[in-house]
């Protein structure tokens, strides 16, 4: 069946200006997670979302930083303002809450390059 | 989380079986064994996971041994495409009990690199 996808696979955007990021989860998911991963770094949790509502928020890097999902299902994440250090690629991810395991299944991540 | 060990590369022959070893010494009796793994610019991959018993699924199998200090992921017949970054983790399982435990932390994995 169909996997998480994401839109755009790659943006190049100009500091300052404000980009939107799109993620399609596997249909039936509840759960959805953002995170990011820089050049030859770890993963970094930023969201996550059960259902409609974020019940954690924490690992939002700043208040340029947001994300919201609508209808269970899509979601999207907004950085307002960026700047160089949000060059990364952004990953989503979805789960079957409360199934066996929980395990995570990611898209294939848009690359941001902040000029 | 327990921290996990592994190393940081390794080679295998295509057809050849690969077996990624990782040690995870302290981890606690809740906690399960994950492995994901990530091909270079994809989404990380995941592949398996277990409690104490050996697991197979179509991709692999994993084989943690009885104290449960230490697992090995297997990949029976290697192939071109199976070179990644592979992670072992070690999390509790949230199940239906919630808590917060989905934060997913990567280490630095091991470095498979399968050679034709």
């Amino acid at each position: 069946g169909a996997g998480v996808s994401q839109s755009p696979s790659n943006k190049v955007t100009e500091k300052g200006k404000d980009v939107e990021l799109r993620c399609d989860p596997i249909s039936g998911h509840t759960a959805l997670y953002w995170y990011r991963q820089s050049l030859g770094q770890g993963l970094e949790f930023l969201i996550y979302f059960q259902g409609n509502s974020a019940p954690d928020k924490s690992g939002l890097p700043s208040d340029r930083f947001s994300a919201e999902r609508t209808g269970g299902s899509v979601s999207t994440l907004t950085i307002q303002r960026t700047q160089q250090e949000d060059s990364a690629v952004y990953l989503c991810a979805s789960s079957l809450a409360g199934g066996p395991g929980n395990e995570q299944f990611f898209g294939p991540g848009t690359r941001l390059t902040v000029l | 989380d327990a921290k996990t060990t592994q190393p940081p590369s390794m080679d295998c022959a295509e057809g050849r079986a690969a077996n990624l070893p990782c040690n995870h010494s302290t981890i606690s009796g809740n906690e399960y064994v994950y492995w994901y793994r990530q091909i270079h610019s994809q989404g990380p991959q995941y592949i398996i996971h277990g409690l104490k018993n050996n697991e197979t699924n179509e991709m692999a199998s994993l084989i943690i041994t009885e104290d449960r200090k230490s697992s090995t992921l297997i990949l029976p017949h290697a192939t071109l495409r199976d070179t990644a970054v592979y992670y072992c983790i070690v999390r509790v399982w949230v199940g239906n009990s919630g808590g917060s435990n989905y934060k997913l932390t990567f280490g630095k994995g091991t470095l498979l690199t399968v050679n034709p």
